[in-house]
């Protein structure tokens, strides 16, 4: 069965700062990699995936995520951070397998605190 | 704006009583979810269809029904509700076949049971 963890339930930084928000995933079988944000009373919106190819992927607002397979991690990076990035950021993984319902597992969220 | 259409947004329900969280999305896809959002537990997944007339539970569907009529609409059912299914609640979807593309999200049912 596929899990993700997210190491840091919380992560305060300074504003200009650069950002890691870290990931593990655990699977059996070939995945695809998500990270989604969540702004305060909003819905997920989708910032970046990996489904093949390049391991270093860009998304929306600066963000980009390096999958690493030996160390079954994709890390999210921000090299400069900005208040309006305060949120509450998920990993999810889905299981590459055919004919599957594709259902995403998510992590249990790290929330971004970016101070002035 | 297509995407996924929540409703309503808030919602408190005493014990016992039932309500239909209502979801629906215009962008024909096969796939539809519904979560829950408890504070520092992520998002766990309650039921899933694949298509008009199939559904099945997810990882906590005790307490929830679900049925699927159209490719459209995936509505939630609280038969008797109770005070551990204060949560909110969010349906998703996504096309199908191939990569998954990632999932669109709704805004989100905040239910409060007392």
């Amino acid at each position: 069965a596929q899990s993700v963890t997210q190491l840091d339930s919380q992560v305060p930084v300074f504003e200009e700062a650069p950002v890691e928000l870290r990931c593990n995933y655990s699977s059996s079988v070939s995945v695809y990699l998500f990270w989604y944000v969540q702004y305060p009373n909003q819905g997920l919106q989708l910032l970046l995936k990996y489904l093949s190819g390049s391991t270093l992927v860009k998304g929306i607002n600066g963000f980009e995520a390096e999958f690493n397979k030996s160390q079954t991690s994709f890390h999210l990076r921000k090299p400069s951070v900005h208040i309006s990035d305060t949120a509450e950021y998920f990993c999810a993984v889905s299981g590459n397998y055919g004919g599957s319902q594709g259902n995403l597992i998510f992590g249990k969220g790290t929330k971004l605190s970016v101070k002035p | 704006n297509a995407g996924v259409t929540q409703t309503p947004k808030f919602r408190i329900l005493k014990i016992g009583q039932s309500m239909t969280l209502q979801c629906a999305q215009d962008m024909n896809h096969n796939y539809m979810y519904w979560y829950r959002q408890d504070p520092g537990m992520g998002l766990k997944l309650i039921y899933y269809s694949v298509g008009a007339g199939i559904t099945d539970k997810g990882e906590v569907p005790n307490g929830y029904n679900v049925s699927r009529s159209t490719t459209e609409d995936f509505p939630l059912r609280l038969e008797l509700a109770a005070p551990s299914q204060t949560s909110v609640y969010f349906c998703a979807s996504s096309s199908a076949p191939g990569p998954p593309r990632g999932y669109t999200f709704g805004s989100g049912t905040r239910l409060t049971v007392v």
